[in-house]
């Protein structure tokens, strides 16, 4: 299975401001994927971002407030702009390696812990 | 949206004790995950199920699925201290699309 490397592991940011969130993968994986955890709730996908093309929002998140860069197969960062105290959430990146015949799980950063104040 | 719904949504046991936890979703699935997650931290896979297995074990981990009532469970036996964490079944999102959709999540607290 991949190792990614996800930092920051947490921080406090303030309102108005924004926050890059990396992703490193150890190996090359075609999709990646960014999910959001709110407080006490389960993952919420944001998107879904391929190598060489723009990145693929669900209902609710816009490129606007999400820019998402996937520059190579083994890197992606996920931008928080604009940030209000309703974006402080835990931030997981996450990605498959199963190439299409899964047999085994999906791999997860170590997420970001953002609280905006 | 999120693929289903999980019960309990807290569980608190003793140690030695067993553990279930139900999940149930709503579309048709090539398979059903199962996650733990210690604390707010990353997601670690403990287990899958395929759409066409009704039952699978993994050391002390066994997970049944029911298709005609698109429902799975999972029961950790003899728990431990350690398998204090929240709990989250997940499938994928289907029509070929190879992202996760997760349930409401269970918290589980064994008490040592």
């Amino acid at each position: 299975s991949a190792v990614i490397s996800q930092k920051p592991s947490r921080d406090i940011c303030q309102r108005g401001t924004s926050l890059t969130i990396q992703c490193q993968v150890d190996s090359q994986v075609t999709m990646m994927f960014w999910y959001r955890q709110q407080p006490g709730q389960s993952l919420t996908l944001i998107a879904t971002a391929n190598q060489g093309s723009e990145a693929t929002y669900e209902s609710g998140f816009v490129i606007d407030k999400f820019p998402i860069s996937r520059p190579n197969l083994t890197f992606s960062t996920l931008t928080v702009s604009n940030m209000s105290p309703e974006d402080s959430s835990i931030y997981l990146c996450s990605v498959d390696m199963t190439g299409g015949a899964p047999g085994y799980g999906y791999t997860f950063g170590s997420g970001t812990r953002l609280t905006v104040v | 949206s999120q693929q289903g719904e999980e019960d309990p949504q807290a569980l608190s046991i003793q140690e030695g004790e067993n553990a279930t936890m139900n999940c149930s979703y709503k579309t048709s699935i090539n398979n059903l995950q199962w996650y733990r997650q210690n604390s707010g931290r990353g997601l670690v896979h403990l287990i899958l199920i395929r759409s066409n297995e009704r039952e699978k074990h993994s050391g002390r981990l066994r997970v049944t699925l029911d298709t005609s009532k698109k429902s799975s469970s999972l029961l950790i036996t003899a728990s431990r201290a350690a398998d204090t964490a929240s709990y989250f079944c997940a499938t994928d999102l289907g029509g070929g699309r190879r992202a996760l959709t997760f349930g409401s999540g269970t918290r589980l607290q064994v008490q040592p």
